[in-house]
């Protein structure tokens, strides 16, 4: 695509349920980021993609949550069991260059546990 | 944890004056990035800096590096009210990049 697509924009949920954010990147693009932005602060890493291939996921804050891109392309961030302290805006960016390029980041799935 | 910390936190100027801006970081890097973001959208990238480079300009921005000092700065030069935004660094670390808190600048007309 044109850029890096995420979806949905807006999601509620209620504490305990499941959450799957979805994130289609620039097709030429090799390299997938995870990011969790709180208000007022910048990103931070949760996990990234090189290709299909997860090389690092060590930000990931608990092993409730999980990211996938089985295909290379689209990935998929999930959380399980949601607590309150997960609300938060979820980015996506990818990159052409691989690890150390310029990132083109998503719009952010804003993520509201009830 | 984030690596990097701007300074300032906040940043007011009139439009046609400079801004400018500072990161510190803690480990050896690869590269150092600069992204902006205007409220609550995504961000974008505006300049990179290798870390064997000192300075980089583009348009009205300059950054500089310093590596000895593991510190970043970034100038905009005859700002506008349209340079209104959140300006983050980002550290490049073997696969990883790490962002700092951000500078929120806010140019008035």
């Amino acid at each position: 695509g044109a850029g890096v697509s995420q979806s949905p924009r807006y999601k509620v949920t209620k504490r305990g349920q499941d959450v799957t954010l979805r994130c289609d990147p620039i097709s030429s693009h090799a390299t997938l980021y995870w990011y969790q932005q709180a208000l007022g602060q910048g990103p931070e890493f949760l996990t990234y993609f090189n290709y299909e291939a997860q090389p690092d996921k060590s930000g990931l804050p608990s092993d409730r949550f999980s990211a996938e891109r089985p295909e290379g392309s689209i990935s998929t961030l999930t959380i399980q069991r949601t607590e309150q302290r997960d609300s938060a805006m979820y980015r996506c960016a990818s990159s052409f260059r691989g690890p150390g390029g310029e990132l083109f980041f998503g719009e952010g799935s804003r993520l509201t546990v009830l | 944890s984030q690596q990097g910390e701007e300074d300032p936190q906040a940043l007011s100027i009139q439009e046609g004056e400079n801004a400018t801006m500072n990161c510190s970081y803690k480990t050896s890097i690869n590269n150092l990035q600069w992204y902006r973001q205007n409220s609550g959208r995504g961000l974008v990238h505006l300049i990179l800096i290798r870390s064997n480079e000192r300075e980089k300009h583009s348009g009205r921005l300059r950054v500089t590096l310093d590596t000895s000092k593991k510190s970043s700065s970034l100038l905009i030069t005859a700002s506008r009210a349209a340079d209104t935004a959140s300006y983050f660094c980002a550290t490049n670390t073997g696969n990883q990049f790490y962002f700092g808190t951000g500078t929120s600048l806010t140019v008035i007309p």
